[in-house]
């Protein structure tokens, strides 16, 4: 069965800083991916996805997130990270179906 | 540009009442699936419907949960006799194909008293 795990429960920091939130996946074969963001009492906006191809993802806001696949990691990065970055993210697979599986989330405070 | 609608947002039902949540696909969308997300935890996998078909359930618990997706109107996640544990986010995604991209409506927030 798969899985996704973001070993961070909780990250805090500085505005201006860069971010890394970290994503690990168990699948037998090269899955889909993708990063959400649920800010507090909002639904979830898609902020980037990987099917294949380029393992270097780009997305909105800024933010971009590298597929791993040595590592079954999809770690999300952003080079400077906004006050109103502060919210809830979640890493997704979907093992070649349509049941996405999500992370426990990852929640982002951003001190000014 | 309307994008996947979720009504009504916030609900609150009396243990034994039933809950009736609804959701209206992006335009152009098919393919219904219903997640539920509790408190501290990610979402999980409830119910793929596409219209007037259900095409998985798996993750539905066995008693007073149901859905549909009718041929016109919205889907609708009915939870009979609610209980305490069923306070919940229910989230709603459509997409064009099952192995599309998922887009979110924004939730119905379910709190039984």
């Amino acid at each position: 069965a798969q899985s996704v795990t973001q070993p961070d429960i909780h990250i805090t920091v500085s505005e201006g800083a860069s971010l890394e939130l970290r994503c690990n996946y168990s699948y037998g074969a090269t899955p889909y991916l993708f990063w959400y963001v649920q800010s507090p009492g909002q639904g979830l906006q898609l902020l980037l996805k990987y099917f294949s191809g380029d393992t270097l993802v780009q997305g909105i806001k800024g933010f971009e997130a590298e597929f791993k696949r040595s590592q079954s990691s999809f770690n999300l990065r952003k080079p400077s990270v906004h006050w109103s970055d502060a919210a809830e993210y979640f890493c997704a697979l979907g093992a070649g179906s349509y049941q996405l599986t999500f992370g426990k989330g990852t929640k982002l405070s951003v001190i000014p | 540009n309307a994008g996947v609608m979720q009504n009504p947002r916030h609900l609150v039902r009396r243990r034994g009442q039933e809950a009736r949540l609804r959701c209206s696909p992006m335009k152009g969308h098919s393919h219904v699936y219903w997640y539920r997300q509790l408190p501290e935890e990610g979402l999980k996998f409830m119910v793929y419907l596409q219209k007037e078909n259900i095409i998985d359930e798996s993750g539905m618990p066995k008693e007073r949960f149901s859905a549909e997706f009718p041929k016109e109107g919205p889907s609708i996640l009915r939870i009979q006799q609610v209980v305490r544990g069923d306070s919940a986010a229910y989230f709603c995604a459509s997409g064009g194909g099952s192995t599309d991209t998922q887009y979110f409506g924004p939730g119905t927030r379910l709190t039984v008293l």
